[in-house]
């Protein structure tokens, strides 16, 4: 079974510039759930969905930030304008139910702003 | 008071010890909890989930979890090499099961 796949890896942008993340997760996983990491402030939760729905946004940053979730195996997470604080690793996961289930995690995207 | 804290490292064993690490929530009302490994550059990666009271062992790894306590902990037994990276507690809210709390780490060191 295929896990997490998010792409791009790794992302330099420059600042003001539009950048989108992208995500699949794993297939029958009913949550997804978008987090960031960085040195400083560790893995932060930004925002998740349910069956599609997003149910908690209560972590973007800033209105900057946007995701979707389109279908069942599709997500994006999109900045807009980017700047360089918001240079970090984008984490992906999903799970098969909330809060029981344990999150599978996809490799990453590591984001630079320049 | 952070909603999950884990003891501060980093922390460091000889191999072939036990390597003892802690966790402490603040959700009394939370019902799972879960210990992932992140290697350095890589992404977290589950390795226990714990539910009840008591312990839980699987091969060298034991969680074990009181919730009067409000307190969980991972222990692995014959530390190896390998199991040097990064130990992440994550507690899931009782009021709002998909927002699951990470603590802040802690980096583990096995020492040949």
């Amino acid at each position: 079974d295929a896990g997490v796949i998010q792409s791009p890896r790794h992302e330099v942008t420059e600042m003001g510039q539009e950048v989108t993340l992208r995500c699949k997760p794993i297939s029958g996983h009913n949550s997804l759930f978008w987090y960031r990491q960085t040195m400083m402030r560790g893995l932060e939760l930004l925002i998740y969905f349910n069956n599609n729905v997003p149910i908690d946004d209560s972590g973007m940053p800033e209105d900057r930030f946007s995701a979707k979730m389109p279908n069942a195996s599709f997500s994006t997470l999109k900045i807009q304008p980017s700047e360089p604080r918001d240079s970090a690793v984008y984490f992906c996961a999903s799970s098969r139910s909330l809060g029981y289930s344990p999150l599978h995690f996809g490799n990453g995207t590591r984001l630079t702003v320049t | 008071q952070k909603e999950v804290e884990q003891n501060s490292g980093p922390l460091s064993v000889p191999e072939g010890a036990i390597a003892s690490l802690n966790c402490t929530y603040s959700d009394r009302g939370s019902q799972s909890f879960f210990w992932y490994r992140q290697y350095s550059g890589k992404s977290p990666e589950l390795i226990m989930s714990i539910y009840s009271n008591g312990d839980i062992e699987d091969g060298r790894f034991t969680a074990q979890l009181n919730k009067a306590s409000q307190y969980v902990s991972l222990l692995i037994r014959d530390s190896q090499p390998s199991d040097s990276a990064t130990y992440l507690c994550a507690v899931p809210a009782n009021t709002n099961a998909g927002k699951s709390t990470f603590g802040d780490g802690t980096t583990l060191t096995v020492k040949p």
